[in-house]
């Protein structure tokens, strides 16, 4: 059985590059969610996805931040023109889809993004 | 904003029960109180939600209240692995309320 994963673990990238995470959830799950964790406070949603479409997206995810999930499998979560706030562990989650309390998220490890 | 209050941190020796509380007092009727914990540079991990019932599972046991604005979450014979963050989330059951909203949890230390 394997959990969500994500892609890099670790990436470090300098002021103003561009950078892409990639998510795959746990398979045949219909949702997948991005939220960002920074240092020393709780993860905060950033947007998630109902198979291909994306549904709903947080006020923090600036125009700069752009997510995809084309085939309703795998997600990726590209940052433009990085800055150094934009420094945190981004976290994806997935669920099944189901409606009421069986809906739960299962979290991937994490992808922390250092920009010098 | 995050609807529930947890200690900042907490203490617990090794294979004593860890009890961590968590108050909710303004949790409506249609919402679930769900734990999840993160141990240090980990993705947070899943233990376990419930609504008005006490609910037990293999990692813990979850008590809430009768009148359901506080819970406890129970390890019942911590280890050291314990040791993580420790988040107390309420979430509506209506289809469409789907992102978590997490606190700054309960920082769990379990003392060897």
């Amino acid at each position: 059985d394997t959990g969500v994963s994500q892609d890099p673990r670790h990436k470090i990238t300098k002021r103003g590059q561009n950078v892409t995470f990639r998510c795959d959830p746990i398979s045949e799950h219909n949702r997948l969610y991005w939220y960002r964790q920074t240092l020393g406070q709780g993860p905060e949603f950033l947007t998630y996805f109902q198979n291909e479409a994306q549904l709903e997206k947080s006020r923090l995810l600036s125009d700069r931040f752009s997510a995809e999930r084309p085939k309703g499998s795998f997600s990726t979560l590209e940052i433009q023109r990085t800055e150094q706030g934009d420094s945190a562990m981004y976290l994806c989650a997935s669920s099944q889809g189901t409606s009421g309390s069986t809906d739960t998220q299962y979290f991937g490890p994490g992808t922390r993004l250092t920009v010098l | 904003d995050a609807k529930t209050t947890q200690p900042p941190s907490m203490d617990c020796a090794e294979g004593r029960a860890a009890n961590l509380p968590c108050n909710h007092s303004t949790i409506s009727g249609n919402e679930y109180v769900y734990w999840y914990r993160q141990i240090h540079s980990q993705g947070p991990q899943y233990i376990i939600h419930g609504l008005k019932n006490n609910e037990t599972n293999e990692m813990a046991s979850l008590i809430i209240t009768e009148d359901r604005k506080s819970s406890t979450l129970i390890l019942p014979h911590a280890t050291l692995r314990d040791t993580a963050v420790y988040y107390c989330i309420v979430r509506p059951r209506n289809f469409g309320n789907e992102k978590l909203t997490f606190g700054t949890g309960t920082r769990l230390t379990i003392i060897p």
